[in-house]
């Protein structure tokens, strides 16, 4: 059974970076896309981007100035980076696998806090 | 900028139909979107329901149902069980990346 987990800080003061992994177990990360999703507290889901196992990303346009998307194959993990976060970023990241066009597997989501 | 619609509420009696949409305000909504629905309980990770338009993902019970209506992305949900009382978002795949609806809040009284 594959399961993701995001770790990092829980708390990013304003105008720094918000670093956060997804860790894979149970399955490759070699061959799949992979997304970061984010949701504000009360608020919508939002994607923010995607990268793919060979590193090629694709980023949501209204956060692609701040975002860059990495993996590291041989930790089966890949990374999210947001620079000069605002309270605007405050939200639960969500990472998840895309197997077709399916989010097959998605993490439980992190809270990360900007203040 | 392309933005997804979905109502924002609805609301079905138990053992009911209802029907909700995913539209797009640039356009109709396609098989070409990929079309994928989640679901989503207070305070839980999404849960994918359908993708490519149509297709159950693992798990998911035959009463939800993904289509094309007119011009808008459906999922339809036959015989709606008190579970089934959650968040619902649509998605649709837009240059090289995903859109989410703003989602829709189902209850079931």
């Amino acid at each position: 059974q594959v399961q993701l987990q995001e770790s990092g800080p829980g708390l990013v003061k304003p105008s720094e970076t918000l670093s956060l992994t997804c860790s894979v177990s149970g399955g490759s990360i070699i061959n799949y896309y992979w997304i970061w999703v984010r949701q504000p507290a009360g608020k919508g889901l939002e994607w923010l981007g995607r990268v793919y196992s060979s590193g090629s990303t694709n980023y949501s346009p209204s956060l692609k100035s701040r975002l860059s998307m990495s993996v590291d194959t041989p930790k089966n993990q890949f990374s999210l980076k947001l620079a000069s976060v605002t309270a605007a970023d405050t939200a639960v990241y969500f990472c998840a696998r895309v197997r077709a066009y399916e989010f097959d597997y998605w993490g439980q989501g992190i809270l990360v806090t900007v203040s | 900028q392309t933005v997804v619609t979905q109502e924002p509420s609805f609301s079905v009696s138990p053992g009911g139909t209802v029907t909700l949409t995913c539209g797009s305000n640039v356009g109709s909504v396609s098989t070409s979107h990929y079309p994928s629905w989640y679901q989503q309980a207070p305070g839980q990770a999404p849960r994918t329901l359908i993708y490519n338009t149509n297709t159950r993902s693992s798990g998911v019970p035959s009463r939800f149902s993904g289509s094309i209506l007119g011009t808008k992305a459906a999922l339809t949900i036959t015989g709606a069980q008190a579970d089934d009382e959650s968040d619902y978002y649509c998605a649709l795949y837009v240059g090289n990346g995903h859109l989410f609806g703003g989602g829709t809040k189902l209850t079931v009284l």
